[in-house]
């Protein structure tokens, strides 16, 4: 059980244009999703916090103009890079907060590799 | 602000033998937990043993254990008979609230 799975696991955009990623958790309720961005051989790097219903929680110097995050259900949050340039080109991982039931734990989906061309 | 420092950005190990990964961390809350994490070559994170800082008695998971110091704010990861699928990268995490902040992460290699 607790598996997040995201979507797509790989995507190549042009300069300028604009990429979603999606964010499940498949088999619990998660009232609270984050994005983390990763490069190679580095760190995770908080992102923003997204809590359903409301609007996300972005980390100092996050641009939330270009990182789009809605958490529309439960079950389900977006990241929308947009105008997407290749200094975006980066590992983004999300992970998805369980309830009491699962000691609140934090699942981990496999991660999004985005290369901006 | 908390922090969290590993201080050990590279490890390497023979197989079945035993290693240490160190972390320390900083912090002014007295209600939080510590995680170690391992990343493998798929990227996928995975939970490798949790620690409540309420809790004295050292984490155990199989051949995985911690050694937990609150006063020292320290929480090293103890790996006994290390096997090849142990090879990955190790990330040591705090949370007091509700988000995990990671250390920068040790990178283990296990050689046969």
């Amino acid at each position: 059980g607790a598996v997040v799975s995201q979507h797509p696991s790989w995507v190549i955009c042009k300069s300028g244009t604009s990429v979603k990623i999606e964010c499940r958790s498949l088999d619990f309720q998660a009232t609270t999703m984050f994005w983390y961005r990763q490069f190679p051989k580095q760190s995770l790097m908080l992102m923003a916090t997204s809590n359903e219903g409301s609007k996300a929680t972005y980390e100092q110097g996050v641009e939330k103009d270009k990182f789009l995050i809605n958490h529309a259900s439960l079950t389900l949050s977006t990241l929308t890079v947009t105008s997407a340039h290749p200094e975006d080109s980066s590992f983004y991982i999300c992970s998805a907060r369980a309830g009491p039931n699962l000691n609140y734990e934090q699942y981990f989906g496999p991660g999004t590799r985005l290369t901006v061309t | 602000a908390q922090t969290v420092t590993q201080s050990q950005p590279e490890m390497s190990v023979q197989e079945a033998e035993t290693v240490t990964l160190s972390c320390t961390y900083d912090t002014s809350e007295s209600n939080y937990y510590l995680f170690w994490y391992k990343q493998p070559p798929s990227r996928q994170m995975i939970l490798v043993i949790r620690q409540e800082a309420y809790k004295q008695q050292n984490a155990t998971e199989n051949r995985f254990s911690v050694n937990f110091q609150k006063a020292a704010k320290s929480f090293s990861l103890k790996i006994s008979d290390s096997q090849l699928g142990d090879t990955a990268m190790y990330f040591c995490a705090f949370r007091a609230g509700t988000a995990l902040i990671f250390g920068k992460g040790t990178t283990l290699s296990v050689s046969s």
